[in-house]
């Protein structure tokens, strides 16, 4: 089976902290996302990854970054968070070639 | 127009009766559909995927797709309490999956 973890979560921050959102996959995917899920907004892809130190911007990359150094970490980063970053945040992997996305169990972030 | 069009709902449908989904989607060059089923405070499970136009059946689950019409749906038969969650229909665009927002299923005992 696919296993996708996150390294929190819940995770409370303060405005203009700096934060970081690990993602580990052990499936030795090629394809890594981002999305944040808000009530009546749906899923929205932050950014996404085809490969190591590859990177895309999603639908709404503004106020975030992603790191991809290796090929089963793919890490979210909020340089300096505020209170409208408040939200689930959900990575997913998907193999080279395919399009079934399989997604880990989230972070619920708060930020005061 | 939204990507993907789901209804909110919420479906309630008693335990063991038929409940049907709907999705439409706009981009009518998609090739590839997705069904996720999302428990409240869980992360979305893929549950089914569908290419071609016709019916796909796994188990109690039957996804159905008509490009002409821009529409896929999903039926689960025999409904249990345990099916109450979200769905979500995902439709593969350029590069990225686009989700629609959902539709709530409460199933009944």
């Amino acid at each position: 089976d696919v296993k996708v973890t996150q390294s929190s979560r819940y995770l409370v921050k303060r405005t203009g902290e700096k934060v970081f959102l690990e993602c580990v996959q052990d499936m030795d995917h090629e394809n890594m996302f981002w999305y944040r899920q808000d009530p009546g907004l749906g899923l929205r892809l932050i950014y996404f990854s085809y490969d190591v130190k590859m990177k895309e911007k999603g639908d709404i990359p503004e106020g975030y970054s992603v790191s991809r150094e290796k090929k089963e970490r793919f890490s979210l980063i909020l340089e300096s968070a505020s209170t409208n970053q408040t939200s689930m945040y959900l990575c997913a992997s998907s193999p080279f070639g395919g399009n079934e996305q399989f997604f880990g169990p989230g972070t619920r972030l708060t930020v005061l | 127009q939204k990507e993907v069009e789901q209804n909110s709902g919420p479906l309630s449908v008693p335990e063991g009766a038929i409940a049907s989904l709907n999705c439409t989607y706009s981009d009518r060059g998609s090739q590839s559909f997705f069904w996720y089923r999302q428990y409240s405070g869980k992360s979305p499970e893929l549950i089914m995927s569908i290419y071609s136009n016709g019916d796909k059946e796994d188990g109690r689950f039957t996804a159905q797709l008509n490009k002409a019409s821009q529409y896929v749906s999903l039926l689960i038969r025999d409904s249990q309490p345990s099916d109450s969650a979200t769905y979500l229909c995902a439709v593969l665009g350029f590069q990225k999956l686009v989700f629609g927002t959902g539709t709530r299923l409460l199933v009944s005992p």
